[in-house]
């Protein structure tokens, strides 16, 4: 089945430094959604981006797809931005479809 | 905005209970997912369903049920909780699956003492 690998697993910045969170998955994808975790374990869609690059405010996701990577940027990092960043790659499946998750990156953020 | 709703939002119940737990979306998705989410695991595929009366298996169906009574309404179900279920269980649609993008409900968490 679909592998997907997150890296860094944790990282902790100083307020308005940049982060990279980089996701890598094992076949051929047919989207890459980026997800934020509240601490409280509220689940938020950042991105749908199948391929190239897309920008929100602050943050960039950028999915190459033949290379089976992506990348999410965060530039001028905020506390708020504090908590768990999941990559998720769909793939088909017969009649279906399903998303694989990575373990996520916790990204912690100090004033 | 797509909207997934999920209830209850907090569930204690003991070893070898009766769970239902339920999710409603209101923007005529076709396929409804559930996800449970335990530390260092990410979220894991447990049952999904492309419509009324379909039930595909997940990456972790054992111990679980799951019924689509309607296009809006995906129940997953415990019949003989145990400790081990005790996850936060996220629901999800989409539409037709591959080429669209998945939308979460707020997540219910269940306790198994």
């Amino acid at each position: 089945g679909q592998q997907v690998q997150q890296s860094p697993a944790s990282l902790v910045l100083q307020e308005g430094e940049n982060a990279e969170l980089q996701c890598n998955f094992s076949s051929t994808a047919t989207r890459l959604q980026w997800f934020y975790q509240h601490p409280g374990g509220r689940l938020v869609s950042l991105f749908y981006n199948p391929s190239g690059t897309k920008h929100t405010g602050r943050l960039t996701s950028t999915t190459v797809t033949n290379e089976r990577r992506g990348s999410l940027h965060i530039s001028s990092s905020q506390t708020t931005d504090s908590g768990t960043y999941f990559c998720a790659i769909g793939s088909a499946q017969g009649t279906g479809s399903k998303l694989s998750f990575g373990k996520g990156a916790k990204l912690t953020v100090s004033p | 905005e797509a909207a997934v709703t999920q209830s209850p939002r907090n569930k204690v119940t003991v070893t070898g209970g009766n769970v239902t737990l339920s999710c409603r979306q209101t923007n005529s998705h076709n396929y409804m997912y559930w996800y449970r989410q335990d530390t260092g695991h990410g979220l894991r595929l447990i049952h999904y369903s492309y419509g009324a009366g379909n039930l595909q298996i997940g990456d972790v169906p054992d111990g679980y049920k799951a019924t689509r009574t309607t296009q809006e309404d995906f129940f997953l179900l415990l019949e003989l909780a145990s400790p081990s279920q005790t996850s936060l269980y996220f629901c999800a649609s989409s539409d037709w699956g591959v080429f669209y993008e998945q939308y979460f409900g707020p997540g219910t968490r269940l306790t198994v003492l």
